[in-house]
């Protein structure tokens, strides 16, 4: 199967953390990836995990168990323009599997 | 470099009308996707084209949508005749992905929205 679950929606206060879980089930894939899309504009590129463990980018990390079929998306240091929603994205072979993307909402 | 390009930007047009969308991927990149985006359904890939072939149409989802890229510059994703529940944002995106089993990042256009009446 290729079915991609994340939470539909989320919310969290300015300066805190905030952890964005997606699972998957699909047979084989080359990379996990995590887009941002601001409302009315493209999904752009955060990150991406081929082997598991820890990818850190900035303020973003992203994790990645392949065996649990499991990733999660970590924001620090939460600031109002991270309102947003994320997309997680299996690759399998040259296509992209997106999930329904999680809506974050930063309150101050 | 200007990034994907896609117009127009917004279309509305009655149902039964012909409707054709554009997009100008970034130089040098071999492979473009066109998506739609709903809130019910999220981003489903429609085709994907790579060096200008059609490689996988599997996700259109019937006769009356087509897609052509005549060049490594330019594409089309026509909907003949249109109906009100093909209305979506229709995203263009490239990448320069180096084969099948390699990761890459795609690179997204500013998105179509389409309204169908």
């Amino acid at each position: 199967g290729q079915n991609i679950d994340q939470p539909t929606e989320m919310t969290a206060t300015e300066g805190a953390i905030v952890q964005i879980n997606c699972t998957y089930q699909t047979s084989g894939f080359n990379g996990l990836f995590w887009y941002q899309q601001h409302a009315g504009e493209a999904p752009t590129f955060l990150s991406y995990n081929v082997l598991d463990g820890l990818e850190e980018k900035g303020r973003f990390s992203s994790f990645l168990s392949r065996s649990k079929g499991y990733s999660y998306l970590l924001l620090n240091e939460l600031q109002m323009k991270d309102s947003a929603s994320y997309l997680c994205a299996v690759q399998r072979t040259y296509k992209y599997i997106f999930g329904t993307g999680t809506r974050l909402k930063v309150l101050a | 470099d200007a990034g994907v390009i896609q117009s127009p930007r917004h279309e509305v047009t009655e149902m039964g009308q012909e409707v054709t969308l554009r997009c100008k991927p970034i130089s040098g990149h071999n492979s473009l996707f066109w998506y739609r985006q709903t809130m019910m359904r999220g981003l489903e890939l429609l085709i994907y084209f790579n060096n200008n072939v059609p490689i996988d149409d599997s996700g259109m989802p019937e006769d009356r949508f087509s897609a052509k890229m005549p060049n490594a510059s330019f594409s089309t994703l026509k909907i003949q005749p249109s109906e009100p529940r093909d209305s979506a944002v229709y995203f263009c995106a490239s990448s320069s992905g180096q084969g099948a089993n390699f990761p890459y990042e795609q690179y997204f256009g500013p998105g179509t929205r389409l309204t169908v009446t």
